[in-house]
């Protein structure tokens, strides 16, 4: 059985320009989080999206946005990109909703650099 | 607001020197307190759910234990394999996984 899928694994963008994530969940998992990780703050929670429907978002500016697809596959963009935005960038997959309380499984991650 | 404070940031065990990591934790209505095992450039891997105060579960050499305020995660006689960081999360009422920064363990043979 397939993982999630992250593409691109990693990405070197400048300062101002805007950047788009790719996450393929598990088959027949209908839920997609995304997560930004890094060194100070740990794992960060972006938005959840369910059956196409964004479930819940968490603290991040309006530049971070996403979308998910009928087929469950799921986006995430950034724009006007600051240095701070560099981090690696995890999606998770799950049968359900996040409430359910089920186990999420974790893509290998997309590691953006903003220089 | 929920928190999750996990103790100590890293630790560095002998092989076969068994030890506890923490995960202290206020949340309102916990649904569930999960561990997940992270390699460098990996995405977390996921380990134990625990739902309810005084559930244990098992898996090999790690054991995970949950009271009303923390988690214990035991790591009897660890080997270098074991070298990872640790990650805690809850979910509670706000539908979200809130997680702890996590412990950086190292394992030396």
């Amino acid at each position: 059985k397939a993982g999630v899928t992250q593409t691109p694994r990693y990405l070197i963008k400048t300062r101002g320009q805007q950047v788009t994530l790719s996450c393929s969940p598990i088959s027949g998992h209908r839920s997609v989080s995304w997560y930004q990780q890094t060194p100070g703050q740990g794992l960060q929670f972006l938005f959840e999206y369910f059956s196409e429907t964004q479930r819940n978002k968490g603290n991040f500016p309006g530049r971070f946005s996403g979308r998910q697809f009928s087929n469950s596959r799921s986006e995430m963009n950034v724009s006007t990109l600051e240095l701070g935005d560099s981090a690696l960038y995890l999606c998770a997959s799950q049968m359900a909703p996040v409430a359910a309380g089920t186990e999420a499984f974790f893509g290998q991650g997309t590691r953006l650099t903003v220089v | 607001e929920d928190q999750v404070t996990q103790s100590p940031e890293a630790l560095r065990l002998q092989e076969g020197e068994s030890s506890s990591l923490n995960c202290s934790y206020t949340v309102s209505g916990l649904r569930g307190l999960f561990w997940y095992r992270q390699d460098p450039g990996k995405g977390p891997e996921f380990l134990f759910t625990l739902y309810s105060a005084g559930e244990e579960k098992e898996k090999e050499r790690l054991k995970a234990t949950l009271t009303k305020k923390e988690s214990f995660l035991h790591i009897t006689a660890p080997k270098p394999e074991d070298s990872a960081t640790y990650l805690c999360a809850v979910l509670g009422a706000a539908d979200k996984l809130i997680f702890g920064t996590g412990t950086r363990l190292q394992v030396f043979p």
